[in-house]
Parts: C-alpha cells; sequence; structure tokens
C-alpha cells in the first residue's frame, strides 16, 4: 500500500536548523509530487511547500523562502524538508503528503514529525 | 493568496443528525477544493477532492458540494468516529491554502 514514513521527533534550540524526511514506498516516486504542511499546537494546517519529484521543482510559502529548502532522494524515495533559523514560532507538528500527479490535494499523509524549539 | 474561511468553527450535533459545515474562498477556485478530516493526535484524512469526489474508501455520508467560492461538506447521519475537526483546502492556485477547521463535536 501507498505509505509515507516520517524521521523521529526533535528538539532543536533557536538558530538551529532542522531536517524532517519521508521515505516513501508502494508506488512510484517519479510520478508524484510531494507536499509539506505544518501544525502549531492547537492550531490548524499551515501549507510549507511542494516539490516535483520527477524534476525537483518547488514551490515554498512566501513567509518561508529563504528558511525553507524542499530536496527528494529519488534513489531511495525519500522527501527532505529543512528549515533553518528555527524560533518558538516553529514548533509544530510538520506533515509530509503526497499529491495525486498534477492534482494539488494530498492522499496519504504521514505520521507527522513533532519539532520543538526551545532554548 | 486566496484565503479560506471556514464556519462554523464549532458544531455541536448529536450522533444520527445531519451536519453541515460550510467552506468560502476569498476569489473563484473552481471546483478545486478537498475536505480532510482529522482526528486528535492523527494525521489528516483525504474525504473529498474536487469539490465533490469522495475519496476512495469514503462513506458515502460523506458528500461534498459547491463550485466558485461557496462550498459544503455534509454529513448526512454523524457517526461517533466522524467526531472531528474537518479542513477544507483550495489547490486552484499558489501558494495552497487552508481553511482554519471546523470542529464537529457531539452535543
Amino acid at each position: 500500500q501507498v505509505q509515507l514514513v516520517q524521521s523521529g521527533a526533535e528538539v532543536k534550540k533557536p538558530g538551529a536548523s532542522v531536517k524532517v524526511s519521508c521515505k516513501a514506498s508502494g508506488y512510484t516516486f517519479i510520478s508524484y509530487g510531494i507536499t509539506w504542511v505544518r501544525q502549531a499546537p492547537g492550531q490548524g494546517l499551515e501549507w510549507m511547500g511542494w516539490i516535483s519529484a520527477y524534476n525537483g521543482d518547488t514551490n515554498y510559502a512566501q513567509k518561508l523562502q529563504g528558511r525553507v529548502t524542499m530536496t527528494t532522494d529519488t534513489s531511495t524515495s525519500t522527501a527532505y524538508m529543512e528549515l533553518r533559523s528555527l524560533t518558538s514560532d516553529d514548533t509544530a507538528v510538520y506533515y509530509c503528503a503526497r499529491d495525486s500527479s498534477g492534482w494539488y490535494w494530498f492522499d496519504p499523509w504521514g505520521q507527522g514529525t513533532l519539532v520543538t524549539v526551545s532554548s | 493568496e486566496i484565503v479560506m474561511t471556514q464556519s462554523p468553527a464549532t458544531l455541536s450535533v448529536s450522533p444520527g443528525e445531519r451536519a453541515t459545515l460550510s467552506c468560502r474562498a476569498s476569489q473563484s477556485v473552481s471546483s478545486n477544493l478537498a475536505w480532510y478530516q482529522q482526528k486528535p493526535g492523527q494525521a489528516p484524512r483525504l474525504l473529498i477532492c474536487g469539490a465533490s469526489t469522495r475519496a476512495t474508501g469514503i462513506p458515502a455520508r460523506f458528500s461534498g458540494s459547491g463550485s466558485g467560492t461557496e462550498f459544503t461538506l455534509t454529513i448526512s447521519s454523524l457517526q461517533s468516529e466522524d467526531f472531528a475537526v474537518y479542513y477544507c483546502q483550495q489547490y486552484n492556485n499558489w501558494p495552497l491554502t487552508f481553511g482554519g477547521g471546523t470542529k464537529v463535536e457531539i452535543k
């Protein structure tokens, strides 16, 4: 079955960087894109950006431009999201999700990765 | 950026009753709208895409309607497992945007 498995929880200090991985299985990785969405504690969903696993094209949320980089490794069917210059406002659960090959609804989703930023 | 506004923020419904959730876009998104369900501690799950097409495995009691700027998710007869938070998401324009969510709680 199609599955996305994310890396484990992280605790980072302000100013540090975090890199979250999302390993895909059960489908042809390069045929779909991956989006990243985060959810601060008790809050709603915030779209962060999207990457094509086919050619690496990206589209980032403007508020994160310059701080976020999304990449893929097609040899391991893994997507990565790196966020730099972390502040406490970046404390959230980070989700990856697969698009629908040209349509930008997302299914399935990874299980989520909690990133805590604290001094 | 297209702003998605969901209402109400909280909906109190008794099991077996009908629930109607609304989602409004600040400009037309055609039918490029998805609905997701999220339960506590879980990742969101796709319910509806294309404004009205149920995703694989989603029960028929979930239905979506609307186009342009006004959309509705209807749950015809609420089951215990349906109490959750529901989000709409437009995918007509970049950046993709989500609504703030509607929490469906037990009355």
